[in-house]
């Protein structure tokens, strides 16, 4: 059981990239989550999903776009990508939507 | 007034000794109350979990809730140097789903 895996571990992008942070998980949870974690800020909710082909927005859903095709897969899409995505990324799924298991986590860099 | 509040503030303490760590929160919806820790640069992982007022224990580890007051802690026995981490507090119900902001321990040998 690998639990959540995501990738990449680190990547910097120019102003104006994009990318797709990929985010997978084996415990066949139905809920899953995109955070973002900047320093003394804690966690806050980008996206998140009930189960395939369900998604809704999260606290700070703009500038970024999910989709959720399989129970196991929830890619997080940054599209041009600005300073202030700057941070600290992680993905999260629960099978009851209460304790939530997080992956390692993607930094990201805009320059 | 915020969700869940949690004091941010670094935590210095000898090895040894007793950590206790706390939130307030004011959703009275929220039933499930959870305590992850957070290693440098890693994601966090679930430590402790509870839904019901009272303490649960688990080693050194003993989280405590208390609903009339909305008030969670976590109390950590014979601190180590490898409990040096970020603590962040986790509480949900009616859908929703709320984090502390984590509060930083360090654990001096």
């Amino acid at each position: 059981n690998a639990g959540v895996t995501q990738t990449p571990k680190f990547r910097i992008l120019k102003i104006g990239q994009s990318m797709t942070l990929q985010c997978t998980q084996d415990m066949n949870h139905n809920y899953m989550y995109w955070y973002r974690q900047d320093p003394g800020m804690g966690l806050k909710l980008i996206y998140y999903s009930v189960g395939a082909g369900i998604t809704d927005k999260g606290e700070v859903p703009n500038g970024y776009n999910v989709s959720r095709s399989t129970t196991e897969d929830f890619p997080l899409r940054l599209e041009l990508a600005a300073p202030s995505q700057t941070s600290v990324y992680f993905c999260a799924s629960t099978p009851r939507g209460d304790e939530q298991y997080f992956g390692p986590g993607t930094r990201l860099t805009v320059t | 007034q915020k969700e869940v509040e949690q004091d941010p503030g670094p935590l210095s303490v000898p090895e040894g000794a007793i950590v206790s760590l706390n939130c307030t929160y004011s959703n009275s919806a929220f039933q499930y109350f959870m305590w992850y820790r957070q290693y440098s640069r890693k994601g966090p992982e679930l430590l402790m979990y509870t839904y019901s007022s009272g303490n649960k224990e688990d080693g050194r580890f003993t989280a405590q809730v208390d609903k009339s007051s909305k008030y969670i802690s976590l109390f950590i026995r014979d601190s180590q140097p490898s409990d040096s981490a970020t603590y962040l507090c986790a509480m949900s119900g009616n859908n929703r789903l709320a984090f502390g902001k984590g509060n930083q321990v360090v654990v001096i040998p």
